[in-house]
């Protein structure tokens, strides 16, 4: 069993470039979700996908930032033009909704982002 | 205004003995309360779980303590292990998204031999 996967696992990139990273969930989980963690604090959820549907949005997600889920498997985030403070790791989690659950997570092991 | 709280950002114990870490919310709206815990270099991996309607939930040497009219839950570490040495993460969700979790800042907790 794959877990779920993330790449870049880390990307430097200068002020003003686009980035995207890619999140590959666990095959039979039908949600996916974004999560941004910055040091020292826990992570903050940034958007989720129901299958190949976005259903919510954070505050947290500028206009820079974009989401998608093509066909309800991988997902990419994509930031325009970056700035600084989009300095973080980037975390990408899956579930399946399921009686009884209480909604665990399973996460990647995050995409650092760094911004000069 | 933070929703989910971990007023310790570290606890040392010693090896064999317990660890107990605290957490506290303010949204009572939250139905699940959730533990990660989260090695350097790797995401969170889930721990142990509770659901609102229940005070305690139990697996092997992990136990979750929920004291709904306090807004506060502990995870109980039962005997601590050098293994066990990890950040510590709290959450919170409602029954409507139960994904989005509301995150606490984490508590490092170190396990001494």
């Amino acid at each position: 069993d794959t877990g779920v996967s993330q790449d870049p696992r880390h990307k430097i990139t200068k002020r003003g470039q686009n980035v995207t990273f890619r999140c590959d969930p666990i095959s039979e989980h039908n949600r996916l979700y974004w999560y941004r963690q910055t040091l020292g604090q826990g992570p903050e959820f940034l958007t989720y996908f129901q299958n190949e549907a976005q259903l919510e949005k954070s505050r947290l997600l500028s206009d820079r930032f974009s989401a998608e889920r093509p066909k309800g498997s991988f997902s990419t985030l994509e930031i325009q033009r970056t700035e600084q403070g989009d300095s973080a790791m980037y975390l990408c989690a899956s579930s399946l909704r399921r009686q009884g659950g209480t909604g665990e997570l399973f996460f990647g092991e995050g995409s650092r982002l760094t911004v000069l | 205004d933070q929703q989910v709280k971990q007023n310790s950002p570290s606890l040392s114990v010693q090896e064999g003995r317990i660890s107990i870490l605290n957490c506290d919310y303010t949204n009572s709206m939250f139905d699940y309360f959730l533990w990660y815990k989260k090695y350097p270099a790797e995401g969170p991996t889930f721990l142990i779980s509770i659901s609102s309607i229940k005070d305690k939930n139990e697996d092997g040497r992990f136990t979750v303590f929920l004291n709904k009219s306090a807004k506060h839950l502990s995870l109980h570490i039962v005997p601590s292990q050098p293994g066990d040495s990890a950040v510590y993460f709290c959450a919170a969700s409602a029954r409507t998204n139960a994904g989005k979790s509301t995150f606490g800042d984490g508590t490092t907790l170190t396990v001494k031999p």
